[in-house]
């Protein structure tokens, strides 16, 4: 089967920083991304890693570690306007390239 | 640049009636994909196109929706007749050819079936 498993929501203070992790089982991996969420709407692309280790992007850092299945979603220095859900998605990769996602997880940023 | 639009925003219907979705990608994204979300739980995938072809449907849930993306632009998904079940957000995403990262997705048509 496939599944990814993320926390189903976090909450977190201005200026702070979170985690968001997600572990995944799934048949077939070629990398995970993150996707942003807010209000119901359009998902938006954050970042994506295909090797192990960090990506950085800003404020936004995910790591990934294959050999664990694991990865992860940093925000730094949050603002009122990362709350948001947040998807961790498994590309599979081959002729699809589909992406597979997990449940999400609703960021609540408190003054 | 567009991105992508889908249409309607909202749908409510009845069960048993049809309603048709439509989803124009950006120009020159020969991938197009559909997903769902029922709420709380995880964006679904449904179905993947390259062009006109059907690349992978093993999302599409029953023989009640059918998919369709003639001359390779827009597409279409239709859900015929509605069921209780099938209530949720229908997102559409597209991606260029190749090897690709990131996906842009439509903002997604809320149906629900009453």
């Amino acid at each position: 089967g496939q599944s990814l498993e993320q926390p189903s929501e976090v909450t977190a203070v201005e200026g702070a920083i979170v985690q968001i992790n997600c572990t995944y089982q799934t048949s077939g991996f070629y990398g995970l991304s993150w996707y942003q969420q807010h209000d119901g709407g359009a998902p938006t692309f954050l970042s994506y890693n295909a090797l192990d280790g960090l990506e950085e992007t800003g404020r936004f850092s995910s790591f990934l570690s294959r050999s664990d299945s694991y990865g992860y979603l940093l925000l730094q220095e949050l603002q009122m306007k990362d709350s948001a859900s947040y998807f961790c998605a498994v590309r599979r990769g081959g002729a699809t390239n589909k992406l597979i996602f997990g449940t999400g997880t609703l960021l609540a940023v408190q003054p | 640049e567009a991105g992508v639009t889908q249409f309607p925003s909202h749908s409510v219907i009845e069960k048993g009636q049809t309603v048709t979705l439509r989803c124009d990608p950006i120009s020159g994204h020969d991938n197009l994909y559909w997903y769902r979300r029922v709420m709380g739980k995880e964006i679904k995938f449904l179905l993947h196109f390259v062009k006109e072809s059907k690349q992978d449907e093993s999302g599409m849930p029953n023989n009640r929706f059918l998919a369709e993306r003639t001359g390779g632009t827009y597409s279409t998904l239709k859900v015929q007749p509605a069921e209780l079940e099938d209530s949720g957000v229908y997102f559409c995403a597209s991606t260029i050819s190749g090897a690709n990262t990131e996906a842009f997705f439509g903002q997604g048509t809320r149906l629900t079936v009453v």
